[in-house]
């Protein structure tokens, strides 16, 4: 069964360093996303992207924080300075078309980004 | 946009009984919810959903009902069992795609 895949698992990173997270999306899915969860609490929106663009994102998604598709299989995440905040977990998401069959949204493992 | 409520947060059933937890949604465009089921230190997986076109969807255990004019949707799981011990979101899919999520129900179920 296809899968969403996210490296790395953990990265541990000192405060005002640079983070890339690494997601590839299921192959034919046009909608990616990413979410992030801290410990303990709910799933929370950063952004969607669309047609190689944002096509939303939350008050969480601000300037320290982009996305990029720069090839045809990778999704990334990046933190330009990051800090003891952003220490959560890191879901990526992709889904189909809407009214497709693959309408839902998979999730990749999660990674676990801890700021020191 | 979209924002969705989960009720109850904490939800603790002997084996064997039901457990239903409660979603309600604001944007009545939304046409699409999931729930997913998140165990300790994993990844949410999807474990039923509902489109805005049907009102009541049935998975062995697991159930969803929605009501549209209500905004309000409900994932019923009956006959439940330890393994069922999880944390529960549901989610709204808006229309700009995008998958809106509750707060999480943590569900107990004791042996």
């Amino acid at each position: 069964e296809p899968e969403v895949t996210q490296t790395p698992s953990h990265q541990v990173t000192q405060m005002g360093q640079e983070v890339i997270l690494r997601c590839v999306p299921i192959s034919n899915h046009l909608y990616f996303y990413w979410y992030r969860q801290i410990l303990g609490q709910k799933v929370e929106f950063l952004v969607s992207f669309y047609n190689n663009e944002i096509s939303e994102k939350s008050e969480i998604f601000d300037d320290q924080f982009s996305v990029e598709r720069p090839d045809g299989s990778n999704f990334t995440l990046k933190i330009r300075s990051t800090k003891l905040e952003d220490s959560a977990m890191y879901f990526c998401a992709s889904s189909g078309p809407p009214g497709g069959m693959n309408t839902e949204a998979f999730f990749g493992q999660g990674t676990r980004l801890t700021v020191v | 946009g979209e924002n969705v409520e989960q009720h109850p947060s904490t939800l603790s059933v002997q084996e064997g009984d039901s457990a239903v937890i409660k979603c309600t949604y604001s944007d009545s465009a939304s046409n699409y919810f999931p729930w997913y089921k998140q165990e300790l230190g994993k990844r949410p997986q999807l474990i039923i959903d509902i489109r805005s076109n049907v009102g009541e969807k049935k998975d062995q255990r697991i159930a969803v009902t929605l009501n549209k004019t209500a905004k309000h949707f409900s994932l019923h799981i009956t006959e439940t069992q330890p393994e069922d011990s999880a944390v529960y979101f549901c989610a709204a899919r808006d229309n700009g795609q995008n998958f809106v999520f509750g707060p999480g129900t943590r569900l107990s179920v004791l042996p």
